[in-house]
């Protein structure tokens, strides 16, 4: 079975240009979730789907972020304009919701240079 | 708010067993989970833990967890070269607002 599929790997950017990510979930899993995970840190929760509806974008910072999942599979995530302070590495997971455990599995991610 | 904690390094030698710890403050936390980030790859789940448990044990990972303490540890037994990596615990709640929260994370060298 396929994992959490996500592009590119790499971004190199220069701070005011718009840059979009692409994540592909395990079949069947319901919930996906982006983070954004700084040098050093634990990653943090930006947005939470579960199916096609972003049920906590708390942490989403929405004036140069958004996020689609608009078939309830594969999502994109944006930022425009780019900032300084976005470079991260961006982690894309997914859970199938037993209203019980929330077992995340996870992408390689797309590491973020913003020069 | 919510808080989970790590120590930041950890050392040991080859063949030795690694004892990993974090601290979480939110006692409505339900499941609490431990995860393995390899250089430049996402986080890999090893194992987790309901919080209504105090030990569960997976072939060289024990986990322990004080709930009176708010206090979760990994064991890991035999260590080996290739379990160097860092290492997220992350505590999750569905009472009221959903949460999942991951601590900072703590990075394991392996001495051959």
């Amino acid at each position: 079975e396929a994992g959490v599929v996500q592009s590119p790997r790499y971004k190199i950017i220069e701070k005011k240009q718009p840059v979009a990510f692409w994540c592909n979930p395990i079949s069947g899993h319901n919930t996906l979730y982006w983070y954004r995970q700084n040098l050093g840190q634990g990653p943090e929760l930006l947005i939470r789907y579960e199916n096609e509806e972003a049920v906590d974008d708390s942490q989403l910072p929405k004036d140069r972020f958004s996020a689609e999942r608009l078939k309830g599979v594969d999502s994109t995530l944006k930022i425009q304009p780019a900032e300084l302070g976005d470079s991260a590495v961006y982690l894309c997971a997914s859970s199938l919701d037993t209203g019980r455990t929330d077992t995340q599995y996870f992408g390689p991610g797309t590491r973020l240079t913003v020069l | 708010g919510e808080d989970v904690e790590q120590s930041l390094f950890l050392s040991v030698r080859e063949g030795d067993s690694s004892v990993i710890n974090c601290t979480y403050t939110d006692s409505s936390s339900t499941y609490l989970y431990w995860y393995k980030q390899e250089p430049g790859a996402g986080l890999q789940l090893l194992t987790y833990i309901f919080s209504n448990m105090d030990m569960k044990q997976d072939q060289r990972l024990t986990v322990l967890l004080n709930k009176k303490d708010k206090h979760l540890s990994l064991r890991i037994a035999d260590t080996q070269t290739g379990d160097s990596a860092i290492y997220f615990c992350a505590e999750s709640s569905r009472t009221g607002t959903y949460k999942y929260i991951f601590g900072t994370g703590t990075r394991l060298k392996v001495l051959a």
